[in-house]
């Protein structure tokens, strides 16, 4: 069974901490997404991977940044956490196989409350 | 840019109703269409897709048929559960790069009375 983990389910962090979100996929996939889901605007992408140390800015890239070191992880990082950062971030992942365009496979979820 | 437009909610039905979610979506090229679900408390998990203009897309009695000439991609079940609520989004691929992005509408939340 296909598996997309992410570190946490609910996090508390304050205001200026700096804070690490990690995804770890099982699926050998080329790509992966970071997301972050809030009540009446949907997903809106974050940063997205291709390859291992590649990563391009998605719709909403301000005050985050990442890292892929390994094929299988996919962290997140907030420099210096605010309010306005308070989410939910949901983790992605995709092969670049074709047939299969567009089949992403989410984690669970990391519920953020900066205070 | 690629933008997906869906119904909004929240969508209340009582059980064995018949749903539509409605779905319309702007792109360049020939994207691909997809429907994810969002069941309480998990991430997002494929329902179905289509690939190409007039494909029907189908599992668990959930359809939709990818219709180019009015650029949608309608959700439809026959008799709905208690079981189907959850929070339903659209999205389009455009699969022109190796990197698969999605473009998700704002999404539906579902909910169905017993």
């Amino acid at each position: 069974d296909v598996k997309v983990t992410q570190s946490s389910r609910y996090l508390v962090k304050r205001t200026g901490e700096k804070v690490f979100l990690e995804c770890v996929q099982d699926m050998d996939h080329e790509n992966m997404f970071w997301y972050r889901q809030d009540p009446g605007l949907g997903l809106r992408l974050i940063y997205f991977s291709y390859d291992v140390k590649m990563k391009e800015k998605g719709d909403i890239p301000e005050g985050y940044s990442v890292s892929r070191e390994k094929k299988e992880r996919f962290s997140l990082i907030l420099e210096s956490a605010s309010t306005n950062q308070t989410s939910m971030y949901l983790c992605a992942s995709s092969t670049a196989g074709t047939g299969d365009e567009g089949e992403q496979y989410f984690g669970p979820g990391t519920r953020l409350t900066v205070t | 840019g690629d933008s997906v437009t869906q119904m909004e909610g929240p969508v209340t039905l009582s059980e064995e109703a018949f749903l539509t979610i409605n779905c319309t979506y702007t792109a360049t090229g020939y994207p691909s269409l997809f429907w994810y679900v969002q069941y309480p408390g998990e991430g997002l998990q494929l329902l179905l897709k289509a690939t190409k203009a007039d494909d029907k897309g189908s599992n668990k009695g959930f359809e939709a048929t990818y219709r180019k000439e009015t650029t949608s991609f309608h959700l439809e079940k026959g008799s709905v559960q208690v079981s189907d609520s959850a929070v339903y989004f659209c999205a389009l691929s455009d699969s022109g790069g190796s990197n698969y992005k999605l473009t998700f509408g704002k999404g539906t939340l579902l909910t169905v009375n017993p």
